[in-house]
């Protein structure tokens, strides 16, 4: 069965480092989202993507976040420089509404440590 | 502003028993809606949409209900194994063309 798959697991990061979370949707989805989960908290939507262009985003996404797609492949999150506040899990996630297919794909994530 | 919320934080049920998850929504406009389940450590799994054409959809051993009237979600998981012991999570979106709005969760143990 196709899978969202990302890396690092876990990122352990200096405060104020830039960090880049990878991410390899689905192969035929054509959107894709970065959702971020803090500990014991809710998951909470960050950007979505379409079209080589970011469709929406949240107060979240400030200045500091951006995402790229450099390929047919890889869809990537970078923090420029972390804050402590920037810790948590995130989740990439994909889905084909052109094809119907609305439910959105999680990957397993990356834990996100900014010490 | 507008939310998707949870009654029950915390839920035990015996192995073997049913168990019900409720979710409360505020979005009159949302119209699609999904049940996500999530082990620790993982990401959220898809179990279960519906759309706000329908207020029943059965799947296997799980059966999610829609009251548009009252704005509520449920989720009815049939003879609950320890497997299904995780947090809960419902879901909303406008057409899922619009971005995921998650509730807080629903921790389910299920006690042997």
């Amino acid at each position: 069965e196709p899978e969202v798959t990302q890396t690092p697991s876990h990122q352990v990061t200096q405060m104020g480092q830039e960090v880049i979370l990878r991410c390899v949707p689905i192969s035929n989805h054509l959107y894709f989202y970065w959702y971020r989960q803090i500990l014991g908290q809710k998951v909470e939507f960050l950007v979505s993507f379409y079209n080589n262009e970011i469709s929406e985003k949240s107060e979240i996404f400030d200045d500091q976040f951006s995402v790229e797609r450099p390929d047919g492949s890889n869809f990537t999150l970078k923090i420029r420089s972390t804050k402590l506040e920037d810790s948590a899990m995130y989740f990439c996630a994909s889905n084909n509404l052109d094809l119907g297919v609305a439910e959105a794909f999680f990957g397993q994530g990356t834990r996100l440590t900014v010490v | 502003g507008e939310s998707v919320g949870l009654h029950l934080p915390t839920l035990s049920v015996q192995e073997g028993d049913n168990s019900i998850i409720n979710c409360a929504y505020s979005n009159s406009a949302s119209d699609y809606f999904i049940w996500y389940k999530q082990e620790s450590g993982k990401g959220p799994q898809f179990i279960i949409d519906i759309r706000s054409n329908m207020d029943k959809r059965q799947g296997q051993r799980v059966t999610v209900l829609l009251n548009k009237t009252v704005k509520h979600l449920s989720l009815q998981i049939a003879a609950t194994q320890p497997g299904d012991s995780a947090v809960y999570f419902c879901a909303e979106s406008y057409s899922g063309n619009t971005p995921l709005v998650f509730g807080k969760g629903t921790r389910l143990s299920v006690i042997a």
